[in-house]
């Protein structure tokens, strides 16, 4: 799987939107961009991915650039409980057996929203 | 559906005892996984199973560890012996291959796992 950077650290106001950053330039053509939350004592969760187009859901937006080589997700408005670890990771997407593709957790950019 | 269930959520064990963390993934699911989370290594795959068959234990960190699926609603992870540096938490995951996110995982809660 193709590694991903993300800045350490971010700080967001509450009510702001949050942009968070990700580069993924060794990305492949079958690579999706997957973004997981890690709330502070809990699991992962699943937020959003994307292969080539812009995505929305009811959690986030995913820009992915052109020459898909960094994306970027964004919460429109941040809240206090958006307040967590985010990881962006790139890997293959609905495979099968022995092919499928394996989250390969960073350390992702802990995101943090203030009042 | 509940989720992901894990249990214990906490366990606290002597050097040298064995531990058996157990894992409910969410009805239907077909892929099972097994992460384990260090302030030091991050989060971990360790080992997936697809359809109750080990895909992928390249994860484990050596023969203490050993991980069974007897039937698609559970799953172990067994550390025999546990020794103080297997201090972590581990989560468990499933996500099934006909979801409409395109193979989502879900996690557990997760069972912190501390060996004196």
């Amino acid at each position: 799987d193709a590694k991903t950077t993300q800045p350490p650290s971010m700080d967001c106001a509450e009510g702001r939107a949050a942009n968070l950053p990700c580069n993924h330039s060794t990305i492949s053509g079958n690579e999706y961009v997957y973004w997981y939350r890690q709330i502070h004592s809990q699991g992962p969760q699943y937020i959003i991915h994307g292969l080539k187009n812009n995505e929305t859901n009811e959690m986030a937006s995913l820009i992915i650039t052109e020459d898909r080589k960094s994306s970027t997700l964004i919460l429109p408005h941040a809240t206090l409980r958006d307040t967590a670890v985010y990881y962006c990771i790139v890997r293959v997407a609905r495979t099968g057996g022995t092919s499928y593709g394996k989250l390969t957790f960073g350390q992702g950019t802990i995101l943090t929203v203030h009042p | 559906d509940a989720g992901v269930i894990q249990s214990p959520r906490h366990e606290v064990t002597e050097m040298g005892q064995e531990v058996t963390l157990r894992c409910k993934p969410i009805s239907g699911h077909d892929y099972l996984f097994w992460y384990r989370q260090t302030m030091m290594r991050g989060l971990e795959l360790l080992i997936y199973f697809n359809n109750n068959v080990p895909i992928d234990d390249s994860g484990m960190p050596e023969d203490r560890f050993s991980a069974k699926m007897p039937n698609a609603s559970f799953s172990t992870l067994k550390i025999q012996p546990s020794e103080p540096r297997d201090s972590a938490v581990y989560f468990c995951a499933s996500s099934s291959t006909r979801d409409r996110w395109g193979n989502e995982q879900f996690f557990g809660p997760g069972t912190r796992l501390t060996v004196l």
